[in-house]
């Protein structure tokens, strides 16, 4: 059964640095392109950041320089590395295994991240 | 620039259908696109993907009133045999060079 598992998110101050996880069950993270998709309170979906097989990544223009996306081979877990937040990064990051060659689309259930202003 | 669009809410009585639509925006009208269904409170959930040609594969457990089909740069998304679980929103997603985009959602509602 595939599972995909976030954890991390959290209440933090602006310009403060959160790490999300995405531990996954299921599938291999590091032969699926796997991506993070965010929702902020009452909108629709925001595509965040991709990393393919080959370690080539690829971010939204509102977070370049600020995320980092990276996986842990050894533990089967997507990473997603936020730094100087904002308030207007709030919202439910979700991870997913990214279904454009091949094969479904897994979501995660999310996890909550709130920077007030 | 790549760009999805699709209405912002669609309705019907339960037991009839509805077409949902989510257009490519000029110069990528031969994307393939998916279709993700979030009920209300609820993460999104994948239905399926709809190509190009016209040819769509769905995801597992997906029942079969759930459709997709082309034409041009519109994708569609048909549900037949509406039932109340089925209102939700409804985003379409598309994938670029080093870029995915999602449309901005319908919104079904269940008469």
């Amino acid at each position: 059964e595939v599972q995909l598992v976030e954890s991390g998110g959290d209440l933090i101050q602006p310009g403060g640095s959160l790490r999300l996880s995405c531990a996954v069950s299921g599938f291999t993270v590091s032969t699926n392109y796997m991506i993070w998709v965010r929702q902020a309170p009452g909108k629709g979906l925001e595509w965040v950041s991709i990393l393919y097989t080959g370690g080539s990544t690829y971010y939204t223009d509102s977070v370049k320089g600020r995320f980092t996306i990276s996986r842990d081979n050894s533990k089967n877990t997507l990473y997603l590395q936020m730094n100087s937040l904002r308030p207007e990064d709030t919202a439910v990051y979700y991870c997913a295994r990214d279904g454009r060659y091949g094969g479904d689309t897994y979501w995660g259930q999310g996890t909550l991240v709130t920077v007030p202003s | 620039q790549l760009v999805l669009t699709q209405s912002p809410s669609a309705s019907a009585s339960r037991g009839a259908s509805v077409k949902l639509t989510c257009t490519l925006s000029s110069g990528h009208s031969n994307y393939d696109i998916a279709w993700h269904q979030q009920q209300p409170e609820k993460g999104p959930r994948y239905l399926m993907k709809v190509r190009s040609d016209g040819s769509h594969s769905k995801g597992d457990g997906i029942p079969d009133r759930f459709s997709g089909s082309t034409s041009g740069a519109e994708r569609y998304l048909i549900i037949s045999s509406l039932q109340s679980e089925d209102e939700a929103d409804y985003y379409c997603q598309t994938w670029g060079a080093g870029i995915q985009v999602f449309g901005t959602g319908t919104k079904v509602t269940v008469l």
